[in-house]
């Protein structure tokens, strides 16, 4: 069967310092990967998501950017956190038509 | 892109009614709905989904309408119990297996 993992679970960082969340799959090849942000308005804004190895898509121009280094990893970053930063971020991974599966979510605090 | 309405944003039904939930997409080419349920700090767990050549599905107190004509999907829960409280999402992919995501609606059971 397929699992997901995703962390930390929690981490409280400072402002200007740089974020590395990573999230790898077992059990599937080539799935497609997703990284979304939940704020405290509880819905789900789509990050990043990835078709393949090296295929990055981004919605939303910002301060975070996104890498796919091997197929079933998938990894979020940051250079320099702003307070704005802040949230609840999830990794997901589906098939093509398929749900989405989701990790259990890093909670990111920027003070 | 795609665009997906959730209504409505709060949702308290009595403990053994029903609730329904509704949503529109703005993209005819989306061709899979999925619903999650989200409890509290945990990542959306998929409950049932419905593809594009469908016009219902159920499973046990859950069944999911799609009106492609209209561009609307609905949850429908049955006799709801207390463990149905939860943060609802619904969800539209698109050909290119980008997942966009409702707003939620927080659903109390009411004893």
């Amino acid at each position: 069967s397929q699992t997901i993992h995703q962390w930390p679970a929690t981490l409280v960082q400072p402002v200007g310092s740089p974020l590395s969340l990573e999230c790898t799959v077992e059990g599937t090849s080539n799935p497609n990967l997703y990284w979304y942000r939940q704020a405290a308005g509880r819905g789900l804004q789509l990050l990043f998501y990835s078709v393949g190895i090296g295929q990055i898509s981004s919605e939303v121009p910002q301060n975070l950017s996104a890498s796919r280094p091997q197929d079933r990893q998938f990894i979020l970053s940051s250079k320099k956190l702003l307070l704005s930063d802040s949230g609840f971020y999830l990794c997901a991974w589906s098939r093509q038509e398929a749900g989405a599966f989701f990790g259990q979510g890093t909670r990111l605090t920027v003070v | 892109g795609e665009n997906v309405e959730q209504h409505p944003s709060t949702l308290s039904v009595q403990e053994g009614d029903s609730a329904v939930i509704k949503c529109t997409y703005s993209d005819s080419a989306s061709n899979y709905f999925p619903w999650y349920k989200q409890e509290l700090g945990k990542g959306p767990q998929l409950i049932i989904d419905i593809r594009s050549n469908v016009g219902e599905k159920k499973d046990q107190r859950i069944a999911v309408t799609l009106n492609k004509t209209a561009k609307h999907f609905s949850l429908h829960i049955t006799e709801t119990q207390p463990e149905d409280s939860a943060v609802y999402f619904c969800a539209a992919k698109e050909r290119d297996d980008k997942i966009i995501f409702g707003k939620g609606t927080r659903l109390h059971i009411l004893p």
